[in-house]
């Protein structure tokens, strides 16, 4: 069965400085990733996918993960943390024989000025 | 940028009534899905719906629910008799063709059961 881990329940991190957000994933075949954020109130944004391809993946507004198969990791970085990208964060997992995401429990990430 | 649109944002509802959650996916995607979020936990597939039909669904979408496209805009999500453990955010997602399309989410439907 699919299944995703997001270990951190949060993350602190000073404006300026470089974040990870952690994700581990566990599927039966080949994996389709994605990174999703909730702003407070707001339903679930796309941030960024994992297909197939290069490992390092750019999404929006500076995100970009790195695909990892041998630690099974999906890890979302930003090089410089803006306050703005304060919010929770979602790691979510799909398979090619289902439609469904499997999602983590959420990672809420703190950026202080 | 298209946006999906759920209405109401917040329902209020007394145990055992039914309610019905609307939707108004992005206009060309072809596949729909309810998720939903109880407060402090993870967000849950419930179902998704394609070509009219459900495609798939979880153990929690157990027969006091049902989903529909009563029109060419509308996706709906009833509850038939609601308990106290229904309450819940609920979010519809829709998504273009191809598996590898990312679903885009509406803002949710806060469900509250007294």
């Amino acid at each position: 069965a699919q299944s995703v881990a997001q270990p951190e329940d949060q993350v602190n991190v000073a404006e300026g400085n470089p974040l990870t957000v952690k994700c581990t994933y566990s599927v039966s075949g080949n994996p389709y990733l994605f990174w999703y954020v909730q702003y407070p109130n707001r339903g679930l944004q796309f941030l960024l996918k994992y297909i197939t391809g290069d490992n390092l993946v750019k999404g929006s507004y500076g995100f970009e993960a790195e695909f990892n198969k041998s630690q099974t990791s999906f890890h979302l970085k930003k090089p410089s943390a803006l306050v703005s990208d304060s919010a929770l964060y979602f790691c979510a997992v799909g398979e090619i024989n289902t439609d469904k995401l499997i999602f983590g429990t959420g990672t809420r990430l703190q950026v202080f000025p | 940028e298209p946006e999906v649109t759920q209405t109401p944002s917040h329902q209020v509802t007394q145990m055992g009534q039914e309610v019905i959650l609307r939707c108004v996916p992005i206009s060309n995607h072809l596949y729909f899905y309810w998720y939903r979020q109880i407060l402090g936990q993870k967000v849950e597939f419930l179902v998704s719906f394609y070509n009219n039909e459900i495609s798939e669904k979880s153990e929690i979408f157990d027969d006091q629910f049902s989903v529909e496209r009563p029109d060419g805009s509308n996706f709906t999500l009833k509850i038939r008799s609601t308990k106290l453990e229904d309450s819940a955010m609920y979010f519809c997602a829709s998504k273009t063709t191809g598996k590898v399309q990312p679903q885009h989410f509406g803002d949710g439907t806060r469900l509250s059961i007294l």
